[in-house]
C-alpha cells in the first residue's frame, strides 16, 4: 500500500541550529515529492517540490531536501533556523501522477 | 491572482443538518479534491475529481458527497453531519502530475 511516513511528530530547536525532517515513503515506478508548509490559522503553502533532474532541490527560504530513491527519502533540511520557521511541515507523494498522499505532520517549534 | 477559494471559513452546525462547503480555483486545473485535517493523523483524501463529471472515492469518503458539473467548482456535501465530522477540511487543485495549491481551509463543527 502507498505510504507517506513522517516519523517525528514534534522537533522542538534553538534558533539559529540546524534541522532535519524525515521523510520516507512506500517505494513505486512514479513519484513526485513535495513539501508543504502551515503557518498556525493557515492553509498548505508548497516549500518545495521535486519533479525530475536534480535530487537537490531548495526553497527560497532556505530550505532544501534531497531525493534519495534507494533509500525512499524526502528529507527536509535548514542550517539555521529562524523563529518565524516555526510551524508544521508536511511531506507529500503523488504515485502515478494520480494519487496524493500526505504524511501526518512534522510540528517545528523554534526556540528563542 | 491563481488561487482555490472556499467558504466558509468557519462553521458550527447540528447533528443531521445538511451543508455545503463551496470551493472554487481561477487556474483552469482538470484535478480537484478534498482532504480533512484531524490533529495526529495529517490530511486524509475524502473525495476527488480528475475532471468535469468524474469524482471517486478518496481514503475517507463515507458521509460525505461531492460533485463536478464545471471545471472550476467542486463543492463538499454532507447530507447529514455529525460530531465525528468535525474538522479541518482542505480543498485542493492541480493540474496532472503538478502540485497541488490549497484554499485557506474550513473549520467545521458539528454538535
Amino acid at each position: 500500500a502507498q505510504s507517506v511516513t513522517q516519523l517525528d511528530s514534534q522537533v522542538p530547536v534553538f534558533e539559529e541550529a540546524p534541522v532535519e525532517l524525515r521523510c520516507n515513503y512506500s517505494s513505486s515506478v512514479s513519484v513526485y515529492l513535495f513539501w508543504y508548509v502551515q503557518y498556525p490559522n493557515q492553509g498548505l503553502q508548497l516549500l518545495l517540490k521535486y519533479l525530475s533532474g536534480s535530487t537537490l532541490v531548495e526553497s527560497i527560504n532556505g530550505f532544501e531536501a534531497e531525493f534519495n530513491k534507494s533509500q525512499t527519502s524526502f528529507h527536509l533540511r535548514k542550517p539555521s533556523v529562524h523563529i518565524s520557521d516555526t510551524a508544521e511541515y508536511f511531506c507529500a507523494v503523488l504515485y502515478n501522477t494520480d494519487k496524493l498522499i500526505f504524511g501526518t505532520g512534522t510540528r517545528l517549534q523554534v526556540f528563542p | 491572482e491563481a488561487q482555490v477559494t472556499q467558504n466558509p471559513r468557519y462553521l458550527i452546525t447540528v447533528t443531521g443538518k445538511k451543508l455545503t462547503v463551496t470551493c472554487s480555483q481561477n487556474m483552469n486545473h482538470e484535478y480537484m479534491s478534498w482532504y480533512r485535517q484531524d490533529p495526529g493523523l495529517g490530511l486524509r483524501q475524502i473525495y476527488y475529481s480528475m475532471n468535469v463529471e468524474v469524482t471517486d472515492k478518496g481514503d475517507v469518503p463515507e458521509g460525505y458527497k461531492v460533485s463536478r458539473k464545471e471545471k472550476r467548482n467542486f463543492p463538499l456535501i454532507l447530507e447529514s453531519p455529525s460530531p465525528n465530522q468535525t474538522s479541518l477540511y482542505f480543498c485542493a487543485s492541480s493540474l496532472r502530475g503538478a502540485e497541488a495549491f490549497f484554499g485557506q481551509g474550513t473549520r467545521l463543527t458539528v454538535v
